[in-house]
Order: C-alpha cells, then sequence, then structure tokens
C-alpha cells in the first residue's frame, strides 16, 4: 500500500544537527511533493516546507530557510530533512507527508508518515 | 503572513453535529484542507479542495468555504471523532503553507 515510513527517534545536544529520513513505497516517488512538518510538545501544526523528489527543487518557510537543508536520493525512495544549529525549541515531532495530488501549489497532504520525535536536551 | 483563526474547543453530544470554524482573511478564494489529529497519532487529511473526501473518510464529515470563513461539518458525532482539527491553506502570496490554530473536540 500507499505509506512513507520515517527514521527513529533522535537525541541531539543544542548546537548539533539532525537528519531526518522518510521511505516511500508504493507509488512511484518523484510524482509527488514531500512536505514537513512539526509539532512542538502540545502545539500545533508548523509546516516547515517541500521537496520536489523529480528535480530536487525545494521551497522552505521563511522560519527554516538558513536552518533546514531537505534533499532526496530517488535510487531509494527517500526524502530527508537536515535541520542544523539545534536549540531546545526544536523539541518536536517531525513528520513527512505525501502531496494529495502531485506536484502542484496548494495541494493537500495526504499520505504521512509515523512521526519522529527529535528531543535536544544538553 | 496569513493568518488562520480556529476556536480552541468544540464540545458536543453523541449523534449531533458539530461545526468548526476556521477564519481568514477572504479565505473563500482559497482552497481549504482540513486534518484530523488523534492524541499520539499522525494527521489524517479528512477534507480537501473545500469540499472533497479523501477514500476511507466517512460521509459524515463535509466542509465548506465563503467569504471570510471555512467549516468542517461532522454530523452524527462519534465517541471516535474526538481530536484535535486543523485547518490548512496555501498562501500565493508567500508561496508558503499555513495551518490553523486547531480545535479540539470533545464528544459529551
Amino acid at each position: 500500500q500507499v505509506q512513507v515510513v520515517q527514521s527513529g527517534p533522535e537525541v541531539k545536544k543544542p548546537g548539533a544537527s539532525v537528519k531526518v529520513s522518510c521511505t516511500a513505497s508504493g507509488y512511484t516517488f518523484t510524482d509527488y511533493y514531500i512536505h514537513w512538518v512539526r509539532q512542538a510538545p502540545g502545539q500545533g501544526l508548523e509546516w516547515m516546507g517541500w521537496i520536489n523528489p523529480n528535480n530536487g527543487g525545494t521551497e522552505l518557510a521563511q522560519k527554516f530557510q538558513d536552518r533546514v537543508t531537505m534533499t532526496r536520493d530517488t535510487s531509494i525512495s527517500t526524502a530527508f530533512m537536515e535541520l542544523s544549529s539545534l536549540r531546545s525549541d526544536d523539541t518536536a515531532v517531525y513528520y513527512c507527508a505525501r502531496a494529495a495530488t502531485g506536484t502542484t501549489d496548494g495541494d493537500a497532504f495526504h499520505i504521512w508518515g509515523q512521526g519522529t520525535l527529535v528531543t535536544v536536551s544538553s | 503572513s496569513y493568518v488562520l483563526t480556529q476556536p480552541p474547543s468544540v464540545s458536543v453530544a453523541p449523534g449531533k453535529t458539530a461545526s468548526i470554524t476556521c477564519g481568514g482573511n477572504n479565505i473563500g478564494s482559497k482552497s481549504v484542507h482540513w486534518y484530523q489529529q488523534r492524541p499520539g497519532q499522525a494527521p489524517v487529511l479528512v477534507i480537501y479542495y473545500d469540499t472533497d473526501r479523501p477514500s476511507g473518510i466517512p460521509e459524515r464529515f463535509s466542509g465548506s468555504n465563503s467569504g471570510h470563513t471555512a467549516t468542517l461539518t461532522i454530523s452524527r458525532v462519534e465517541a471516535g471523532d474526538e481530536a484535535d482539527y486543523y485547518c490548512q491553506v496555501w498562501d500565493s502570496s508567500s508561496d508558503h503553507y499555513v495551518f490553523g490554530t486547531g480545535t479540539k473536540v470533545t464528544v459529551l
């Protein structure tokens, strides 16, 4: 079935970087945007950006433009999100989500990963 | 930046109808998507492009969008509908997605 599966939980120290993976199966990886969304404990959803797996193009939320890198490896149908210069307020569950209909701006997020808890603590 | 405002909470008795609003400046000109998030779980898309339901989502879930308010309506509410609900739009002026503040639905 169509799914995206994320890497496991991470514990990092302030100032470090974390790289979360999102592996797709059951569909053609390059046909749909992958979005990244995070949720701090007890808080709402926050969009971080998207990657177009076909050409590697990205669009990042302004808040994350200097700290987030989104990449993909089409040979293993996997997207990656790397967040650098970690702070305590980066502690959150990070989700990847596949777009609903393809590579259209404004599309919904249809297939979600299970989430990856990233804890930043000294 | 574009702001979406939702009521923090809505309470509803089983079998009744819950309406969750999402306010935004001229939101009727945008496409609105709605997500359900049960505790400890990933969000689930329940309505997209204002009124469409993904496969597997019950017909009890419906959406509307006009003027400055979009609405998610849950008919014949069940205990399993208890969750947080988020609206979402794409802001074409910034090329960025925006989520609403979220509404906790409690089934009495």
